[in-house]
């Protein structure tokens, strides 16, 4: 059926550093891939997204890449700040007749001063 | 305009009570969906609606749970009778089209005794 799978569960990173979050996808079908950010006590927020049609999407610090044949996505946050800590997941959308999103479990993602 | 807006923002309730949660999408969106988010489950998709039809409604966990658009800025999320496993945070979220940005609402926390 369909599923997302998302690793790591959780991040460490120092300051500046860079952060790489992987998903993988089930159905080759699906053609819409967004990522949400989800700091504590708050609501998800899209913060970038990507279509089947593009295999890599940059937006200042961060970027998304996307491996069709693969089945897998991945979201990459260079210089990382302590304003980025947070809950981050990836989704996916399935072209069938409903085009709901799947989401991926979550990353907690924490960056060390 | 003021985003999705939820209410109650918390709901405390005993067991076997109805709970009733509210949501009002972003004018002029034609999507409006329902999750449930826990720390064992994650962010589910509960229901959808386009334009105020129900197209998925195949994450609704039981018969305990409906869900009601009667017009373009009004949903409604019930729980009849409630159980202590209902606690969560429900988020309720809008968007333009089928694969566009899902703006969420700022969640409904919702704790059953």
């Amino acid at each position: 059926g369909e599923n997302v799978e998302q690793h790591p569960s959780t991040l460490s990173v120092q300051e500046g550093d860079s952060a790489v979050i992987k998903c993988t996808y089930s159905d080759s079908a699906s053609n819409y891939f967004p990522w949400y950010k989800q700091e504590l006590g708050k609501r998800p927020q899209l913060i970038i997204d990507i279509r089947s049609n593009v295999g890599e999407k940059k937006d200042q610090r961060i970027a998304v890449t996307l491996n069709k044949t693969a089945k897998h996505f991945s979201l990459h946050i260079t210089e990382t700040q302590p304003e980025d800590s947070a809950v981050y997941f990836c989704a996916a959308s399935w072209m069938d007749s409903s085009y709901k999103l799947i989401f991926g479990s979550g990353t907690r993602l924490l960056v060390r001063p | 305009d003021a985003g999705v807006i939820q209410s109650p923002r918390h709901e405390v309730t005993e067991m076997g009570q109805e709970v009733t949660l509210r949501c009002k999408p972003i004018s002029g969106h034609d999507y409006l969906f329902w999750y449930r988010q826990t720390m064992m489950r994650g962010l589910e998709l509960l229901i959808y609606f386009n334009n105020n039809v129900p197209i998925d409604d195949s994450g609704m966990p039981e018969d305990r749970f409906s869900a009601k658009m009667p017009n373009a800025s009004f949903s409604t999320l019930k729980i009849q009778p409630s159980e202590p496993r209902d606690s969560a945070v429900y988020f309720c979220a809008s968007s333009l089209g089928s694969q566009e940005t899902q703006y969420f609402g700022p969640g409904t926390r919702l704790l059953v005794l």
